[in-house]
């Protein structure tokens, strides 16, 4: 069946550090991937996403590839600051009507 | 444009009492999911609604049921409560697709 895989968390860096968050999926096809974000005391919002293979999305300094060769969608920034301090969710949508499937959540902590 | 509203923010409730929260999508999205959240089970879909039918659904019990009016908004209904149903309750809202969710804060449910 289709699922994702999530790094476990915290992941806790220092301001200005890079920052790496893995996500590696499990689908049939070629399903549309994503990362929302999720700040404390809010619900999710969508970060970025990839909607084919070798398809790069980014969004506030935030990027991530689509690599169906190794089924990845890892998340990347290169110089985090304590503002990114959140949950991060990978997920993916099987087709564009179909509920998406989501990872565990990666929680982040930035200290300055 | 106004985003998704969820009511309450906050709800306690004791065992076996039943309990509905309601959710105010976007203005002109006719799709809404619920999602449940918890520290150990992370973010889990409950089910969707689309033009006031019911188009996917979760793995929970026949409790949880949820329905759709014609404006959109949507209900969620949990009857029997039970202490493991203490969560976060978000709600999503989307257009003709699901590729892009627009959530709510979320309601917190205790269950006492």
């Amino acid at each position: 069946g289709n699922s994702v895989t999530q790094m476990e968390g915290p992941v806790t860096l220092s301001e200005e550090a890079f920052l790496t968050i893995n996500c590696t999926y499990t689908a049939t096809g070629y399903p549309s991937l994503f990362w929302y974000v999720q700040y404390p005391g809010e619900g999710l919002q969508l970060l970025l996403k990839a909607t084919k293979a070798d398809d790069k999305g980014s969004n506030k300094g935030f990027e991530a590839t689509y690599r169906k060769e190794t089924t990845s969608f890892h998340l990347e920034k290169g110089s985090v600051q304590v503002s990114d301090s959140a949950v991060y969710f990978c997920a993916l949508a099987r087709d564009s009507n179909y509920q998406l499937i989501w990872g565990a959540g990666t929680k982040l902590i930035i200290k300055p | 444009k106004a985003g998704v509203t969820q009511t309450p923010r906050y709800l306690i409730k004791t065992r076996g009492q039943q309990v509905t929260l309601s959710c105010s999508p976007i203005s002109g999205h006719r799709s809404v999911s619920w999602y449940q959240q918890t520290p150990g089970q992370g973010l889990q879909f409950l089910f969707e609604y689309f033009s006031e039918t019911q188009r996917n659904k979760g793995n929970f019990p026949g409790r949880f049921s949820g329905r759709q009016f014609s404006n959109s908004r949507s209900e969620m209904n949990v009857s029997t409560l039970e202490l493991g149903d203490s969560a976060l309750y978000l709600c999503a809202s989307s257009g003709q697709t699901n590729e892009k969710l627009f959530f709510g804060s979320g309601t917190q449910l205790s269950v006492l």
